[in-house]
């Protein structure tokens, strides 16, 4: 149990386009779900924390503007990538963790190579 | 504020060999802690969660000690495979934090034929 499966798992976009990559929870509900970003050999990097029915919670130095996120409903988080450069070209990974329970594990997708040229 | 270190940042071993990976943590205030591992380009695959009241878990070749007093946590695997190579994270769920994690640098393993 407990799967997470991002799509799509590569992009690669043209410069100042938009790009929408979803994280769904496939067996369970996740009222919250985080989205990291991760540079080459680096660990992750907390971007956002996504609430179910709410508003996203942006970590210091995240444009919440260029990365916007949705969490429509509980089994469904998309951060979109608005107006993308080269320097955003990096790896995404959402993850989601069982309800507001503390003693769940998070589970993460499988992650996305975004590559804008 | 919570800080995670893991020792060492890599490590290259000869197949077969029993090895141990160092998490350390600086708040003892956690909820659990997880132990991920990460292949090129991939995501995170989950190998064990214990618990703030638990002491160890295993899982096959996999055990993980927790001693939270000393903010120290311990992944031991047994007769290391070219397959073991990857990278191994660990992350805490402290108290104070809400849902979020607290991940350490990772350890870069490498498990030589």
């Amino acid at each position: 149990g407990a799967v997470v499966s991002q799509h799509p798992s590569r992009v690669i976009c043209k410069s100042g386009t938009s790009v929408k990559i979803e994280c769904r929870s496939l067996d369970f509900q996740a009222t919250t779900m985080f989205w990291y970003r991760q540079f080459p050999k680096q660990s992750l990097m907390l971007m956002a924390t996504s609430n179910e029915g709410s508003k996203a919670t942006y970590e210091q130095g995240v444009e919440k503007d260029k990365f916007l996120i949705n969490h429509a409903s509980l089994t469904l988080s998309t951060l979109t990538v608005t107006s993308a450069h080269p320097e955003d070209s990096s790896f995404y990974i959402c993850s989601a963790t069982r309800g507001r329970a503390t003693n769940y594990g998070y589970t993460f997708g499988s992650g996305t190579r975004l590559t804008v040229v | 504020k919570q800080e995670v270190t893991q020792i060492p940042a890599a490590l290259s071993v000869p197949e077969g060999e029993n090895l141990v990976l160092n998490c350390s943590f600086t708040d003892s205030a956690i909820y659990n802690l997880q132990w991920f591992r990460q292949d090129p380009g991939k995501g995170l695959t989950s190998l064990l969660l214990i618990q703030s009241s638990q002491r160890e878990q295993t899982s096959g070749r996999l055990n993980a000690s927790l001693d939270k007093s000393s903010g120290r946590s311990t992944l031991y695997i047994a007769a290391s495979q070219p397959g073991d190579s990857a990278t191994y994270l660990c992350a805490v769920r402290p108290r104070n934090a809400g849902n979020m994690l607290t991940f350490g640098g990772g350890t870069r393993l490498m498990v030589k034929p």
